[in-house]
């Protein structure tokens, strides 16, 4: 079965810190993706990345990155140098292929005050 | 170009009351799913739908709530006589293809409609 772990809650920076949303992922199948969105306070769910299983290298987008581990079973987002805007809720999740649901962690609340 | 179109943003009903939640999606888009967001909680799959059938509803709860993807229309959510535990943010999100597809798009979100039963 699939399964999403986002064990942070929530996480409060200052302005400028280097912050990393941890995610851990439990699935049977070799072909799968990962994904991250973000959702601001206004609501909306808002796409950051998509990785599929094959692909290990880690991405740089910017101040963020993503660190993929599969033998830790782990998908990792960093913002570097994180800003006021950043404050969001963030949710990783995961799809495999050959099923329908995109499964979402429980999601980490990032508080970035000035 | 518009993206996933939801309405109403926000719905507020009585118990007992219906609710009909809408989704449009992105032109060019027959799949559409379906999620809930209870408050401070995740997203939890509902629905997935393409025009007039139903794929996988494993995620709808047995009783008081349907779907449909009417071949011409939007997608509607329809709770029938809504209770305090339904008040959430419903998220439609749709995709060209199959998203379990080798290759798969990303699943495009809209808004969410709020629904806040008294």
């Amino acid at each position: 079965a699939q399964k999403v772990t986002q064990a942070q809650t929530e996480i409060s920076v200052v302005e400028k810190e280097d912050v990393t949303l941890d995610c851990v992922y439990e699935t049977r199948d070799t072909t799968y993706y990962l994904f991250w969105y973000k959702q601001p306070p206004s609501g909306e769910l808002v796409f950051l990345i998509r990785r599929n299983s094959f692909d290990e290298q880690n991405e740089i987008s910017g101040r963020y990155s993503w660190n993929f581990q599969k033998s830790t079973s782990s998908f990792n987002f960093t913002i570097t140098a994180s800003q006021v805007v950043d404050s969001a809720v963030y949710f990783c999740a995961q799809l495999y292929t050959g099923g329908f649901k995109t499964i979402f962690g429980a999601g980490t609340r990032l508080f970035v005050k000035a | 170009n518009a993206g996933v179109m939801q309405n109403p943003r926000h719905l507020v009903r009585r118990r007992g009351q219906e609710a009909r939640l809408r989704c449009s999606p992105m032109k060019g888009h027959s799949h559409v799913y379906w999620y809930r967001q209870l408050p401070e909680e995740g997203l939890k799959f509902m629905v997935y739908l393409q025009k007039e059938n139903i794929i996988d509803e494993s995620g709808m709860p047995k009783e008081r709530f349907s779907a449909e993807f009417p071949k011409e229309g939007p997608s509607i959510l329809r709770i029938q006589q809504v209770v305090r535990g339904d008040s959430a943010a419903y998220f439609c999100a749709s995709s060209p293809i199959r998203s379990g597809t080798l290759g798969a798009n990303v699943l495009t979100f809209g808004a969410g409609s709020r629904l806040t039963v008294l």
